[in-house]
C-alpha cells in the first residue's frame, strides 16, 4: 500500500529564517514521483517541487529544496529565507507510475511565518 | 497558458439532490483526476480520466461518477447527495508521456455544501 505521513501538523518560522517540513512515505513501487504542494487560504494547490525517485540528486527550486533519502523513504522540504507569502498548508504527495493519475497525500503541515 | 478551470466555485445543494462539477484542463493535458478534500479525511482520490477513459478509481461509492469529453474537459457527478459530501472538490490535469509524469496542476476547486 502507498502511504504518506507528515508528522508535524503545525510549524512556525521567523521571516528570513529556514524551516524544514518532514515527510515519510511507503510504497511498493520501484518507479514513483514525490511532490510538495502548497495550499494557501485561496485553496489552490500549487506545485512547489517535484522529485523523480530514480534520480539521486535532490530537487531544488529557488528557495525550496528537498532532502530525499530513498532508503529511509524520507522526503523533507527545506524553505530558506522564509517569506510571509510562504504561509500556507503544505502537502507531501507521492505518485506511483503504475497508479495512473493517483496522488496519495499526507495530512498536511500548516506553516506560519512570523514577521 | 490558461490554468485548470473549475466551475462553479461554490455550490449549495439539498440532501438527495444531484450535482455536476466541471473541470477544463490545461491545453494539451489529457489526464484529469479528481480529489475530495475534507478537514477530517484530508485529500482523497476519486478517479482519473485519460483520453475519455477512466483509468483509475478511488474508494468512493457509486454515487460518485465522472466522464471526460473529447476535448479533455471532465465532469464529475454526485447523485443522492448526503451531508457528508460537503467538501472542496479539486481537479488536476497532468501532462503524461509514457511513464513520465510532469506533475499535476490543480484548479481552484468547487466548494460544495450540502444542507
Amino acid at each position: 500500500a502507498q502511504t504518506v505521513t507528515q508528522s508535524q501538523p503545525e510549524m512556525s518560522v521567523q521571516e528570513a529564517e529556514t524551516v524544514t517540513l518532514s515527510c515519510t512515505y511507503d510504497t511498493s513501487e520501484s518507479d514513483y514521483y514525490l511532490f510538495w504542494y502548497k495550499q494557501p487560504p485561496s485553496r489552490q494547490m500549487i506545485l512547489v517541487i517535484r522529485q523523480e525517485a530514480y534520480k539521486q540528486q535532490n530537487a531544488t527550486e529557488n528557495r525550496f529544496s528537498v532532502n530525499f533519502q530513498k532508503a529511509a523513504k524520507s522526503f523533507s522540504l527545506k524553505i530558506s529565507d522564509s517569506q510571509l507569502g510562504d504561509a500556507a498548508m503544505y502537502f507531501c504527495a507521492q505518485h506511483g507510475s503504475s497508479n495512473t493519475g493517483k496522488l496519495i497525500f499526507g495530512q498536511g503541515t500548516t506553516l506560519q511565518v512570523k514577521p | 497558458k490558461a490554468g485548470v478551470t473549475q466551475t462553479p466555485r461554490y455550490l449549495i445543494k439539498t440532501r438527495g439532490q444531484q450535482v455536476t462539477l466541471s473541470c477544463s484542463p490545461i491545453s494539451g493535458h489529457r489526464s484529469v483526476s479528481w480529489y475530495q478534500q475534507t478537514p477530517g479525511q484530508g485529500l482523497q482520490f476519486l478517479f482519473e480520466y485519460f483520453s475519455e477513459t477512466q483509468r483509475n478509481k478511488g474508494n468512493f461509492p457509486g454515487r460518485f461518477s465522472g466522464r471526460q469529453f473529447s476535448n479533455s474537459r471532465s465532469e464529475m457527478n454526485v447523485s443522492t447527495l448526503e451531508l457528508g459530501d460537503s467538501a472542496l472538490y479539486l481537479c488536476a490535469s497532468s501532462l503524461v508521456e509514457g511513464r513520465m509524469n510532469y506533475g499535476y496542476t490543480f484548479g481552484s476547486g468547487t466548494r460544495l455544501t450540502v444542507v
